[in-house]
């Protein structure tokens, strides 16, 4: 089946620092990737819907400024975390949809911020 | 909230018992899928129903789908204690370009 990695699976940084998340589709071409937060003992929440040459689109309540992302090609996204603070420490997921709409999970970045 | 609404919140039962978790929305949708989530892991899909489709097998599992209630139940057979982990329905809204979104998940406990 299709496969969608995620780099880093775990990162730890400062408060202020900015990280970047990569979300790459490795044998399938994604035109529209998905950006999901999960705190822990909770669900999955939508905060962006990433299209490949065009503006990700921003769910109701996620600061477009803090969260940039930035669909380069049609296997890659990436999301920055921009001036980290602890309350942004989270589980990252993204999603890719291949041409046929079925969409795949990434295993997940665990951030943590100190 | 954007969320569905999944019940219970949480289970636990021994193993060889079945185990069902229902999952409600909101808006009409293409389809409802079903994933498993272990500990701080990544989400394991387990299963996709369409909107026209109101039930569906896979070795273990049996969903359910009713459009007019809005609301899907999944349910485990014969559970494991390997079965244990976090259960979350997502629903695929109609015109929503494809979007997940997640119900608020049942965390079950299978006791060997």
């Amino acid at each position: 089946g299709a496969v969608v990695s995620q780099h880093p699976s775990r990162v730890i940084c400062k408060s202020g620092t900015s990280v970047k998340i990569e979300c790459r589709s490795l044998d399938f071409q994604a035109t529209t990737m998905f950006w999901y937060r999960q705190f822990p003992k909770q669900s999955l929440m939508l905060m962006a819907t990433s299209n490949e040459g065009s503006k990700a689109t921003y769910e109701q309540g996620v600061e477009k400024d803090k969260f940039l992302i930035n669909h380069a090609s049609l296997t890659l996204s990436t999301l920055t975390v921009t001036s980290a603070h602890p309350e942004d420490s989270s589980f990252y997921i993204c999603s890719a949809r291949d041409r046929n709409y079925e969409q795949y999970f990434g295993p997940g970045t665990r951030l943590t911020v100190t | 909230s954007q969320q569905g609404e999944e019940d219970p919140q949480a289970l636990s039962i021994q193993e060889g018992e079945n185990a069902t978790m229902n999952c409600s929305y909101k808006t009409s949708i293409n389809n409802l899928q079903w994933y498993r989530q272990n500990s701080g892991r990544g989400l394991v899909h387990l299963i996709l129903i369409r909107s026209n489709e109101r039930e569906k097998h896979s070795g273990r599992l049996r969903v359910t789908l009713d459009t007019s209630k809005k609301s899907s139940s999944l349910l485990i057979t014969a559970s494991r204690a390997a079965d244990t982990a976090s259960y979350f329905c997502a629903t695929d809204a109609n015109n929503q370009g494809g979007k997940l979104i997640f119900g608020q998940g049942t965390e079950l406990s299978v006791k060997p």
